[in-house]
């Protein structure tokens, strides 16, 4: 059984420029969920996909989008990155029927200069 | 809306001792979970034991068990024998029931001395 896999596992940018993260859920979860952790604090929630559709969202500005594909893998798009997106972003996937029960990826780690 | 609060920035216990890490949280649902992650340096966030809100027994794996107190809204963690790979960033966080959204506490970093 494959666990959760995030790329790239590092990411440098510069202000203003335009991210895509990456994320592969556990092998038969299809519900995938994504986090930011600032350092020294618990994650937050961004938002959840299910069937290819963003199913719930946390409070991000709508230039944090995403995408979910037939394979349940899932992309992080963040436009426009300020200093303050600097952080560790978390993917969690989880089965349908028990998606409070998430397995999280290694995370990628964004450093906006 | 659902809070997490972990009182505890820091941790400290001697290997083979017991600690206690704790956690209160606020909701005014009836359906949810808890849950404590670990986050060791590496970063990945582990699974370390879930609860559900409608079970009386408190959820034990290993040498991990909770103290599930409902009425008061705490959800302690006890790591028995502890061992210097328990060292970690430990996150108490709630789910509702089928909800791939949690809400998690800023942390306890425990520290595991020889």
């Amino acid at each position: 059984e494959t666990g959760v896999t995030q790329s790239p596992t590092h990411l440098i940018k510069t202000r203003g420029q335009q991210v895509t993260l990456r994320c592969s859920s556990q092998s038969g979860h299809n519900t995938v969920s994504w986090y930011q952790q600032a350092l020294g604090q618990g994650p937050q929630f961004i938002f959840q996909y299910y069937r290819e559709e963003e199913n719930g969202r946390g409070n991000f500005p709508p230039r944090f989008s995403g995408l979910q594909f037939p394979n349940y893998s899932s992309e992080l798009n963040v436009n426009a990155l300020e200093l303050d997106d600097s952080a560790l972003y978390l993917c969690a996937s989880s089965l349908t029927g028990e998606r409070e029960t998430q397995y999280f990826g290694p995370g990628t780690r964004l450093l906006v200069l | 809306a659902q809070t997490v609060t972990q009182s505890q920035p820091e941790m400290s216990v001697q290997e083979a001792e017991t600690v206690t890490l704790s956690c209160t949280y606020d909701t005014s649902e009836s359906d949810y979970y808890l849950f404590w992650y670990k986050q060791p340096p590496s970063r990945q966030m582990i699974l370390v034991i879930r609860q559900e809100a409608y079970k009386q027994q408190n959820a034990t794996e290993n040498r991990f068990s909770v103290n599930f107190q409902k009425a008061a809204k705490s959800f302690s963690l006890k790591i028995s024998d502890s061992q210097l790979g328990d060292a970690a960033m430990y996150f108490c966080a709630y789910a509702l029931t089928n909800a791939g959204k949690s809400t998690f506490g800023d942390g306890t970093t425990l520290t595991v001395k020889p």
